[in-house]
């Protein structure tokens, strides 16, 4: 089967640094995508990971290691904006995105 | 970037109404869009995928009769919620790929909030 491993929730403080992990497990393996979603509101495009190694995109990278079936987003100085849950979609071999449920991140002052 | 645009927002109605969600990749061309559901605090749920000039295809569990779905140009896909229920109130969520690979970015419509009362 298809599976999606993400913490649900995590807490960070403004200006420090934070990294959500995200195992998988899919039908083939296309690439994998990190989207931001603020609640209310559609998910916006952060990284496309199709390679083993890290892609870094100003305050923000993520890294995969396909080998392991893991990658992580990494946030720098964060901001009290970034609070928002992270989506981590890996893509099948149908070319379908797998979407995990998802990991709220909560900025304290 | 580019740029998605879904319509409308918001809209609420009366069980028993349809209410249609309209799709529009505004400086691209997409073959392919996608339809989403989000009930809070839950993940994206494909609903159907939209290929221009073909029928859609439905993911397990979703009725084609329910939600139609209608992609008749490039730049447009349409939703419709036939004879909604409260049930059906939901965030639903289009997306758009550029071009014609399998793999890139997707950009998403901003949403359309369905409230049925």
């Amino acid at each position: 089967g298809q599976n999606i491993d993400q913490p649900t929730e995590m807490t960070a403080t403004e200006g420090a640094i934070v990294q959500i992990n995200c195992t998988y497990q899919t039908s083939g393996f296309n690439g994998l995508f990190w989207y931001q979603q603020h609640a209310g509101e559609a998910p916006t495009f952060l990284s496309y990971n199709v390679l083993d190694g890290l892609e870094e995109k100003g305050r923000f990278s993520s890294f995969l290691s396909r080998s392991k079936g893991y990658s992580y987003l990494l946030l720098k100085e964060l901001q009290m904006k970034d609070s928002a849950s992270y989506l981590c979609a890996p893509v099948d071999s149908n070319y379908q995105l797998i979407w995990g449920a998802g990991t709220k991140l909560i900025i304290k002052p | 970037g580019a740029v998605v645009s879904q319509h409308p927002s918001w809209v609420i109605c009366k069980s028993g109404t349809s209410v249609k969600i309209e799709c529009r990749s505004l400086d691209f061309q997409a073959t392919t869009m996608f339809w989403y559901r989000q009930f809070p605090k839950q993940s994206l749920m494909l609903m159907a995928t939209s290929n221009e000039g073909s029928k859609a295809t439905y993911e397990q569990g979703v009725e084609k009769d329910k939600f139609l779905i209608n992609h008749a140009s490039l730049t447009l896909s349409t939703l419709t919620v036939t004879s909604a229920h409260p049930e059906d109130s939901s965030f639903y969520i289009c997306s758009a790929k550029p071009g014609t690979g399998d793999t890139g970015e997707l950009f998403f419509g901003e949403g359309s909030r369905l409230t049925v009362l």
